[in-house]
């Protein structure tokens, strides 16, 4: 049980095109949903929160304009990279908890290169 | 504030040897902690997890935890190292979302566990 999904799990995009990233909770419903985003051998770092049906609670220094999160149903949400560029590129890590706990369940990731 | 400092970026060891990945960690209240394991571009499974039940701790795949409130430690171990064991180990501590309610992670910065044959 508690398995995430995120789709795609590699893309490559032009510079100033948009991404849209998918995490779903495939057995279970997930009230909260979080986006991390990894560089290269280094840690996780939190981008955002999402609660279904309302807006995100993006981390400081994160700019919520660039990544657009959706929490739309409580086994999916979405991260959009608007008007990606180079230093974009990176590893995106969602993940998902239910309601009674403070485990969360990861996504195997999105690598996202910008050319 | 919560915060976790693993100590060691890298370590190595040989196949069959014990395995140690020291973690200390600095939390205003009981904490919950984690360790998870990343392979090479993929994401994070969990190893263990503590919540103030039992100090020691079991997870998967052999390894073990000690809760040590008087250390502020949460080293992880396992007897015998294995090939399949060489990834990237990450401790973990929950900490305040806004609003105080708990649930976020707050990850240490890693430590890369090579396995020598």
């Amino acid at each position: 049980g508690a398995v995430v999904s995120q789709h795609p799990s590699r893309v490559i995009c032009k510079s100033g095109t948009s991404v849209k990233i998918e995490c779903r909770s495939l057995d279970f419903q997930a009230t909260t949903m979080f986006w991390y985003r990894q560089f290269p051998k280094q840690s996780l770092m939190l981008m955002a929160t999402s609660n279904e049906g309302s807006k995100a609670t993006y981390e400081q220094g994160v700019e919520k304009d660039k990544f657009l999160i959706n929490h739309a149903s409580l086994t999916l949400s979405t991260l959009t990279v608007t008007s990606a560029h180079p230093e974009d590129s990176s590893f995106y890590i969602c993940s998902a908890s239910l309601p009674t706990g403070d485990e969360q369940y990861f996504g195997p990731g999105t690598r996202l290169t910008v050319t | 504030a919560q915060s976790v400092t693993q100590l060691d970026s890298h370590v190595s060891v040989s196949e069959g040897t014990p395995v140690l990945l020291r973690c200390n960690y600095s939390s205003s209240y009981s904490p919950s902690l984690f360790w998870y394991v990343q392979h090479p571009n993929k994401g994070l499974q969990l190893l263990l997890k503590y919540t103030s039940a039992a100090t020691l701790v079991k997870g998967i795949n052999g390894f073990e935890a000690e809760f040590k409130k008087s250390e502020t430690s949460f080293h992880l171990t396992k007897p015998s190292a294995h090939m399949s064991d060489a990834a990237e180990y990450f401790c973990v501590v929950s900490g305040m979302l806004q609003g105080g309610a708990t649930n976020k992670l707050i990850f240490g910065t890693g430590t890369l566990l090579a396995v020598q044959p």
